[in-house]
């Protein structure tokens, strides 16, 4: 059973840096989802592809932010000049259509210092 | 998306029954109740989903009163493993929109020995 999977688990990098996360949906999903949780917090919606369209951005997506889905299949979110208040957990979940429950992997924790 | 309100803590022991309660005033006509679990460092888990009265699988039950103002989780015979965060969350699962998840920052709930 070939869950979500996110690479790499965990990031460490300092400030100013460039990261880039990958993620792979259930094969057979077409939409995917990227959310952002802090400590003590539950996620928080980032932004969405249905296949290789970004439908929808949150306004916590900064200008730094950036997120692909090339082939809609796997997707890619990059953090440009890395903030202290980037550190989170970034979670993808991906789910097969309209009324159907989304998936979630086990997220990559970046910590910048 | 209708705001829930939920304990922020629970305690129980091992083999106890567990309900957690979730106030949805707001809630739309549309909107499903759908609650997920979190492990720590590990993404969401979709536990069970409703609309209205009872809805029943293997690992818990959702009570949903007539208003639909709140509804209840219920753990069953909990056991250590159980000890997660519960998310309750209110939307339009049907959406044919894309279905952004709106969590809140869920109960923790400890299960003792």
């Amino acid at each position: 059973d070939t869950g979500v999977s996110q690479d790499p688990r965990h990031k460490i990098t300092k400030r100013g840096q460039n990261v880039t996360f990958r993620c792979d949906p259930i094969s057979e999903h077409n939409r995917l989802y990227w959310y952002r949780q802090t400590l003590g917090q539950g996620p928080e919606f980032l932004t969405y592809f249905q296949n290789e369209a970004q439908l929808e951005k949150s306004r916590l997506l900064s200008d730094r932010f950036s997120a692909e889905r090339p082939k809609g299949s796997f997707s890619t979110l990059e953090i440009q000049r890395t903030e202290q208040g980037d550190s989170a957990m970034y979670l993808c979940a991906s789910s097969r259509g309209e009324g159907s429950e989304q998936y979630f992997g086990p997220g990559t924790r970046l910590t910048v210092t | 998306l209708a705001k829930t309100t939920q304990p922020i803590s629970m305690d129980s022991y091992e083999g106890q029954e567990v309900n957690i309660t979730c106030s949805h005033n707001n809630i739309a006509t549309n909107d499903y109740i759908t609650w997920y679990q979190q492990f720590p460092s590990q993404g969401p888990r979709f536990i069970i989903q409703g609309y209205k009265t009872k809805v029943t699988n293997e690992v818990a039950s959702l009570f949903i009163p007539a208003d639909r103002k709140s509804s209840t989780l219920s753990l069953p015979r909990v056991s250590l493993s159980d000890t997660a965060v519960y998310y309750c969350l209110v939307g339009d699962m049907w959406n044919t929109g894309f279905q952004k998840l709106v969590f809140g920052t869920g109960t923790r709930l400890l299960v003792s020995p």
